[in-house]
């Protein structure tokens, strides 16, 4: 079956733009996360949604941030007024149920370089 | 909180064992392994759920201590294939992920 998929995977943007990235988590995981890993870095957690419950927002660095999720399934990351320290690989992951007690199924991210 | 991982990275001989280890300052509900190699997304290795829990596949193996709040990963006779970034999470009801230890495995 398909996995966890994020579009772009690459994206360009010029400092001051808004940004969107999209993750589309495996059918039927009901949580899903968000991360940031500058170069060489770990996993910065941002955010994370579980079936209809209020997301858990406490990641997110700055009002600049934003994240909705459609249900169950499509998410989408929105970075308005990009600086050059947003520049980063945004990786989404899905999971079947409760954080703790499931394995994270990763995307290959998206690559974004604020200019 | 974000665990602690030591060392943060570690350079081997294949052939050779490796310890990787995962500390909380705060009481853990699970504990989770990944391995993440250059230019690639992370992958699953295990999770751990109950204090004193140990599991492996392979020679990767891995216990809970969760009076310490600590786990521990055990590389055994490490292969090239072992080369990668390994990251544990730990999770109450999100995983927060430590910095990493990079695991570099010489012919």
């Amino acid at each position: 079956g398909a996995g966890v998929s994020q579009s772009p995977s690459n994206k360009v943007t010029e400092k001051g733009k808004d940004v969107e990235l999209r993750c589309d988590p495996i059918s039927g995981h009901t949580a899903l996360y968000w991360y940031r890993q500058r170069l060489g870095q770990g996993l910065e957690f941002l955010i994370y949604f579980q079936g209809n419950s209020a997301p858990d927002k406490s990641g997110l660095p700055s009002d600049r941030f934003s994240a909705e999720r459609t249900g169950e399934s499509v998410s989408t990351l929105t970075i308005q007024r990009t600086q050059q320290e947003d520049s980063a690989v945004y990786l989404c992951a899905s999971s079947p149920g409760l954080a703790g007690a499931n394995e994270q199924f990763f995307g290959p991210g998206t690559r974004l370089t604020v200019l | 909180q974000q665990p602690v991982q030591s060392p943060q990275a570690v350079i081997l001989r294949e052939g050779e064992d490796a310890v990787i280890n995962c500390s909380s300052s705060k009481a853990l509900y699970s504990v989770h392994w990944y391995r993440q190699k250059h230019g690639e997304a992370p992958i699953f290795l295990m999770i751990l759920l109950k204090g004193g829990e140990q599991k492996g596949h392979d020679k990767i193996s891995a216990s809970f201590n969760e009076k310490k709040q600590q786990s521990s990963l055990y590389l055994t006779a490490s292969q090239l294939s072992y080369s990668g970034t390994y990251f544990c999470g730990t999770a109450d009801d999100k995983i927060i992920f430590g910095k990493g230890t990079r695991l570099h495995i010489l012919p």
